[in-house]
């Protein structure tokens, strides 16, 4: 099956910083998703991408399916972005909404104050 | 309600026992799944429904794990003669005809 790589596993930020997420997968997609999950463990759906380029505030995202991988940027880091930051793609064509998401281990996102 | 609703939120019971998570999608999204997320781990993907076809239960770990989903919304988790490996917490998620999925807050279960 297909593989989900994501990288940094860990990343410690002072607040204001700038960070890039990355999701690395081992073949073709036709869905990929970043999520946030909160140190609540609520999974918030941040981004639908599985080609070009999206903003959304502060955070945008970006994915090269030719060459596998997809980018999340946060820009000027709050603490409130403290999380894990989740890759997840699925390989089957969306029918109505169907699919089988392959997640990442995620990376852990910890904005200092 | 306007979001993905589980309950229990969190459901503690004792090794062999039987137990029932309930998930109530967002109101006209066709598409329920259930995953499952272990202490530290990513999420792993157990069932779906779609309409009216039926469910794809490819990831179900053993046969004491079921699911059903009543005319088309609410959705039962079931699994029976729980084991200490069972533990984690159960995530139901729907999706709109966009595709992206909504997720519930979760049940955790811890297996004694």
């Amino acid at each position: 099956g297909i593989q989900v790589e994501q990288s940094p596993p860990d990343l410690i930020l002072q607040e204001g910083a700038n960070s890039t997420l990355r999701c690395n997968f081992s073949d073709s997609v036709n869905n990929l998703q970043w999520f946030h999950q909160n140190p609540w463990g609520q999974l918030i759906n941040l981004f639908y991408i599985p080609s070009g380029t999206k903003q959304n505030g502060r955070l945008s995202a970006t994915t090269v399916a030719t060459e596998r991988y997809s980018l999340l940027y946060i820009s000027s880091s709050q603490t409130t972005d403290s999380g894990v930051y989740f890759c997840a793609v699925d390989v089957d064509p969306i029918i109505q909404g169907a699919q089988k998401l392959v997640f990442g281990q995620g990376t852990r996102l910890t904005i200092n104050p | 309600g306007a979001g993905v609703s589980q309950s229990p939120s969190n459901k503690v019971t004792e090794k062999g026992k039987d137990v029932e998570l309930r998930c109530d999608p967002i109101s006209g999204h066709t598409a329920l799944y259930w995953y499952r997320q272990s202490l530290g781990q990513g999420l792993e993907f157990l069932i779906y429904f779609q309409g009216n076809s039926a469910p794809d239960k490819s990831g179900l770990p053993s046969d004491r794990f079921s699911a059903e989903r009543t005319g088309g919304s609410v959705s039962t988790l079931t699994i029976q003669r729980t084991q200490q490996e069972d533990s984690a917490v159960y995530l139901c998620a729907d999706a709109g005809v966009g595709g992206e999925l909504f997720f519930g807050e979760g049940s955790r279960l811890t297996v004694l």
